[in-house]
């Protein structure tokens, strides 16, 4: 148990659905990342939220479009997604500033497939 | 800038016996550094780290790495690998801030 707990963990939706995933962290951590982790391709930062503010967003679709209602929940809502937007989608909490080396912990992982 | 290199893709051992799995690092500042492992179907799970406290660095599960500046290396090590050390592993630079900069991990395969 990471303090970092992610649902669904598994999804399957079609191309023209709308869902949402969902993050939660026990932590008291101010920062809050999505990644996106696929086969056989190196981890993918998707977008990061500090202070609930979005720092961070690597050109990601618009089809993926977060939410970070307060400190310790993140969404990352779903909409008409492709069949390459399968993947391991990870998201993970870290506290900024914090003198001892700031560190990243992941939930489990939610597992998309767009069929 | 700050990038991360793992040497091996893959890696093989006999159970019982060390595993090296090797990482190189570049940062402008002292970093932050860590090693990651990931078990099938999960998420990725903190070793150890390193914050410029002792450079030889002890994490859960039987495993080390040292911090070598002047290598600028911080290769992860077991002296007796066990079965349930299958798994991907990954290593992570941070600068200051919300930075990290992974690895393209190592993929550790144990044989009986």
């Amino acid at each position: 148990e990471t303090g970092v707990t992610q649902t669904p963990r598994h999804l399957v939706m079609g191309m023209t659905n709308k869902k949402s995933l969902k993050c939660e962290q026990h932590l008291g951590h101010n920062a809050m990342y999505w990644y996106k982790q696929s086969a056989k391709k190196p981890l993918e930062l998707m977008f990061v939220y500090s202070l609930e503010e979005r720092v961070e967003n690597n050109s990601v679709p618009s089809r993926f479009s977060p939410e970070c209602p307060n400190s310790s929940h993140l969404f990352l809502h779903l909409h008409t997604l492709q069949p390459e937007d399968s993947a391991l989608y990870l998201c993970a909490s870290s506290q900024d500033g914090q003198g001892d080396g700031n560190t990243i912990y992941f939930g489990e992982g939610s597992w998309l497939t767009v069929v | 800038a700050q990038s991360v290199t793992q040497l091996d893709s893959h890696v093989s051992v006999s159970e019982g016996t060390p595993v090296l799995l090797r990482c190189n690092y570049s940062s402008s500042y002292s970093p932050s550094l860590f090693w990651y492992v990931q078990h099938p179907n999960k998420g990725l799970q903190l070793l150890l780290k390193y914050t410029s406290a002792a450079t030889l660095v002890k994490g859960i599960n039987g495993f080390e790495a040292e911090f070598k500046k002047s290598e600028t290396s911080f290769h992860l090590t077991k002296p007796s690998a066990h079965m349930s050390d299958a798994a991907e592993y990954f290593c992570v630079v941070s600068d200051l801030g919300n930075q990290f900069y992974f690895g393209t991990g190592t993929s550790l395969t144990v044989i009986p």
